[in-house]
């Protein structure tokens, strides 16, 4: 099974900072990857799939890349609404997995 | 407008089991793979399994950790999602999502709590 590896676990930084996060697959997952934004007590939401397409309605300041099996989400210039924790998918072959998730806090 | 609407969460005690429901609207589930994902109090994310569409082949696959104990299934006329759960164990409790397998996955459903305690 592939594992999904994200780092930093979490990381601190300032509105209008730029944010890079980054996973990292066992094997190499060709681009079949995505990010997904969680918020305190709501459900996921995905802001990225097939590692660089942004979903409809998220804002150009999140963008993503990568292929194989190292992969990046950044974040142009943080946003109050952006503190939450983020999560990588891998959905390149059954079974799928998760990151570990990346919590970005407030400095 | 998208919307996932599961049900069917509770209290159960361990060996118990529970069937959770997920009602989809402003699409047609019979057009796109659909997915349970689960995350315990505190922790992360989890695939839990999917159902594919109706095609040729169309599977139904499960994470490892369900050991034949949780079974997927759909009614495409109903446009409705179900997750079977048997031999439920206190590392089962977590909020279980539903979610359209379509872009990655998406949208989310709002989850429903499951709570395995004696």
């Amino acid at each position: 099974d592939i594992q999904m590896t994200q780092s930093p676990s979490s990381l601190s930084a300032s509105v209008g900072d730029r944010v890079t996060l980054t996973c990292r697959a066992s094997q190499g997952i060709r681009n079949s990857l995505a990010w997904f934004q969680q918020k305190p007590g709501k459900a996921p939401k995905c802001l990225i799939y097939d590692s660089v397409s942004l979903q409809l309605g998220v804002p150009s300041r999140f963008s993503g890349s990568g292929s194989g099996t190292d992969f990046t989400l950044t974040i142009s210039s943080l946003q109050p609404e952006d503190f939450a924790t983020y999560y990588c998918l891998h959905y390149n072959g059954y079974p799928f997995s998760f990151g570990q998730g990346t919590k970005v806090e407030i400095k | 407008e998208l919307h996932l609407v599961e049900s069917g969460g509770g209290l159960v005690q361990p060996g118990g089991s529970l069937r959770l429901s997920c009602a989809a609207s402003g699409f047609s589930i019979s057009d796109y793979h659909m997915d349970w994902v689960r995350q315990a109090p505190g922790k992360g994310l989890e695939w839990v399994g999917r159902t594919e569409k109706k095609g040729l082949i169309a599977n139904t696959r499960y994470a490892a950790f369900v050991k034949g104990r949780f079974t997927i299934s759909r009614d495409d006329a109903q446009s409705s999602l179900f997750l079977q759960m048997n031999s439920l164990t206190i590392e089962d409790t977590a909020v279980y999502y539903c979610v359209r397998g379509y872009n990655g996955l998406d949208p989310w459903g709002q989850g429903t709590l499951v709570s395995v305690s004696s």
